[in-house]
């Protein structure tokens, strides 16, 4: 069993759509940091959190530390947000050595 | 965005032919990290750094070697290529501090033939 799993593994949404994507993690971790890296492009930082709820324009990331759980949400979809979405725990506190990756998941906007 | 540079963002390269990716950063971060990327794995580790001259293993780094030798140059080094390190590299960066994040190269994509 992976350390850091995704769910679901692949979605196609309808745009406008609200989208939920799920990781779970079975380590202690001081923050978890959620990617985004579109098809043959370059990976971008959105979120890292350590508790509780962070929020930018259509993203929202939300963390359970006790039930070892994170979701991003995005709401109103565009075929922009087109992307695979990887999750990161962080367990070390200061260098980003320590990080365990999920295997991402990808996500298709139709218009 | 950070100012993260990979180079060269594309190379093909023969098996038994040495290679290095560089990283070049301008935001003056302590730490830097070399990743892989490979379908059916997430992100693994090659090595990293926590300042000049100063670097450390990650998971997979058999086959593999770092410099270091100013803040912003971080290289890679494949001695000897081999067809098992076809993949996609991606260097990161992070400053020190509690929690804080990494923030990711464009990516060099290499294929050993």
């Amino acid at each position: 069993k992976n350390e850091v799993e995704q769910s679901p593994q692949n979605l196609t949404a309808q745009e406008g759509e609200f989208i939920t994507i799920n990781c779970s993690y079975s380590v202690g971790i001081s923050a978890l940091h959620w990617l985004q890296q579109h098809p043959g492009g370059g990976i971008v930082s959105l979120f890292m959190l350590s508790s509780g709820k962070k929020k930018h324009g259509r993203l929202i990331a939300t963390i359970n530390i006790q039930e070892k759980h994170s979701s991003l949400h995005i709401t109103a979809s565009h075929p922009r947000d087109s992307a695979v979405y990887i999750c990161a725990a962080k367990k070390g506190d200061t260098s980003y050595d320590k990080v365990i990756f999920g295997p991402g998941t990808s996500l298709s906007v139709i218009p | 965005d950070a100012g993260i540079t990979q180079s060269p963002r594309h190379k093909v390269t023969e098996t038994g032919t040495p290679v290095t990716l560089r990283c070049h950063q301008t935001e003056n971060h302590r730490y830097m990290y070399w990743y892989r990327q490979d379908p059916g794995h997430g992100l693994r580790l090659i090595h990293y750094s926590y300042g000049v001259k100063d670097t450390d293993k990650g998971e997979v780094s058999d086959g593999y070697s770092v410099s270091r030798s100013k803040t912003e140059d971080f290289l890679l080094t494949l001695e000897s290529a081999t067809s098992s390190q076809t993949s996609v590299y991606f260097c990161a960066i992070s400053p020190p501090g509690l929690n804080t994040e990494a923030f990711f190269g464009q990516g060099t994509r290499l294929t050993v033939v």
